[in-house]
């Protein structure tokens, strides 16, 4: 199974600020990357799919890159409706796997 | 809009057989495939099984044994059997639309206790 290793854990910034989430995966997965908010009671929802493809309705703040092994999400400016979980999911091959999130959270 | 909706006990006893439903809207079930995903308290996310859109199955290796998949296109429903549960099964279950993960029900908390 393809390991994907997310990082930080967990993440402490301010509105406005800059914000980088990675996902590192144990071999090649081309652009086959996806990246997901998650807020509590809520579902996942997709925000960036195949490394830096935005999805319909996402705020273009958001931004993804990265290829092969080494994937990061961006988000350009922090607003307050972005406290949430982050994770990402590799769909080049069987079984999925996911990174175990970032939990983010205001300063 | 595209919708996928969990339901099923909160509560279900070890050993006993776990039954969840994901109820769709929005899209047909001959179309795309559904999948369900786990989480367990405090862990991370896991990829439990597949029905594809032709209606074959595919389950996770760990959990091949004692996993069962099907639906009823008729009614937009897809369900997930799981039997001799333990403790450890105790998670949120996801249904979640595509290979690719696109749309996510909100999840249902399942615990495994006597």
């Amino acid at each position: 199974d393809i390991q994907m290793t997310q990082s930080p854990s967990f993440l402490s910034a301010s509105v406005g600020d800059r914000v980088t989430i990675n996902c590192k995966a144990s071999q090649n997965i081309n652009r086959y990357l996806n990246w997901y908010q998650q807020k509590l009671g809520e579902a996942p929802k997709l925000l960036i799919y195949n490394a830096n493809s935005l999805q319909t309705g996402i705020p273009s703040r958001f931004s993804g890159s990265g290829s092969g092994t080494d994937f990061t999400l961006t988000i350009s400016s922090l607003q307050p409706e972005d406290v949430a979980t982050y994770f990402c999911l590799q769909h080049n091959s069987w079984p999925r796997t996911f990174g175990a999130g970032t939990k983010l959270e205001l300063k | 809009q595209v919708q996928l909706k969990e339901s099923g006990p909160g509560l279900v006893q070890p050993s006993q057989t776990l039954s969840l439903t994901c109820t769709v809207s929005g899209f047909s079930l001959t179309s795309n495939s559904v999948h369900w995903v786990r989480q367990p308290p405090g862990k991370g996310l896991e990829w439990v099984g597949a029905i594809w859109s032709g209606g074959s199955t595919d389950y996770n290796s760990a959990l091949k044994s004692r996993l069962s998949i099907s639906r009823d296109t008729s009614k937009s429903q897809v369900f997930l059997k799981m039997n001799s549960l333990q403790t450890e099964d105790t998670a949120i279950y996801f249904c979640t639309r595509s290979g690719r993960f696109d749309y996510w029900g909100q999840g249902v908390m399942v615990t495994v206790s006597s």
